[in-house]
């Protein structure tokens, strides 16, 4: 099955620094990846949609200057959170489909960010 | 705007018990409709259904699609103390991005 790994799975940072997450898959090339955001006891937030070499689409009220989202390959989309506070503290999940015939999405094991 | 409706939000039941799980879909331009089980992390995929009235089948768990009445379920057979975890549901339109739904919260006694 499809793989998509997620680095690193948790990490804990001060406020004001940035925090970059990562999204590979292992075994297809992803022409895309979402980003996704949950908090506790709630379903998953759509934060914005990646394609291979052009820039994301961002969800309504997802600030992309706080939210930087490159997916330089079919490989690998990263996430990087500027300027943490903490109500940034989340558990970020990203997702990918391989090529365009499937709805599919294969999830990432998810990053909990926790920002002091 | 899209939505996905899940109930029951939250189900308790023992062993060997049979659950249904219901999902209903209001999504423009409907592609496809998935079922994923999530435990401590990220969900892990179940199933997709693209076509009314064809059951997909994986061990205890199935489900099916009906697209006249936006509806899916997904049953779970003879329950395990493992099958507890949150299922979630979520439909897909023309821009391929998943609507979730809020899940349902199965827990299984043993």
């Amino acid at each position: 099955g499809a793989v998509v790994s997620q680095h690193p799975s948790r990490v804990i940072c001060k406020s004001g620094t940035s925090v970059k997450i990562e999204c590979r898959s292992l075994d297809f090339q992803a022409t895309t990846m979402f980003w996704y955001r949950q908090f506790p006891k709630q379903s998953l937030m759509l934060m914005a949609t990646s394609n291979e070499g052009s820039k994301a689409t961002y969800e309504q009220g997802v600030e992309k200057d706080k939210f930087l989202i490159n997916h330089a390959s079919l490989t690998l989309s990263t996430l990087t959170v500027t300027s943490a506070h903490p109500e940034d503290s989340s558990f970020y999940i990203c997702s990918a489909i391989g090529g365009d015939t499937t709805d599919t999405q294969y999830f990432g094991p998810g990053t909990r960010l926790t920002v002091l | 705007e899209d939505k996905v409706v899940q109930s029951p939000l939250s189900l308790v039941v023992h062993e060997g018990d049979t659950v249904t799980l219901n999902c209903s879909y209001e999504v423009t331009n409907f592609r496809s409709l998935l079922w994923y089980k999530q435990e401590k992390k990220a969900p892990t995929f179940l199933f997709m259904l693209t076509s009314s009235g064809i059951e997909k089948k994986s061990g205890r768990l199935s489900s099916i699609l009906d697209k006249k009445e936006l509806f899916s379920i997904l049953n779970i057979t003879a329950t395990q103390t493992g099958d507890s975890a949150v299922y979630l549901c979520a439909a897909t339109g023309s821009a391929r991005q998943l609507t979730f739904g809020s899940g349902t919260q199965l827990t299984v006694l043993p």
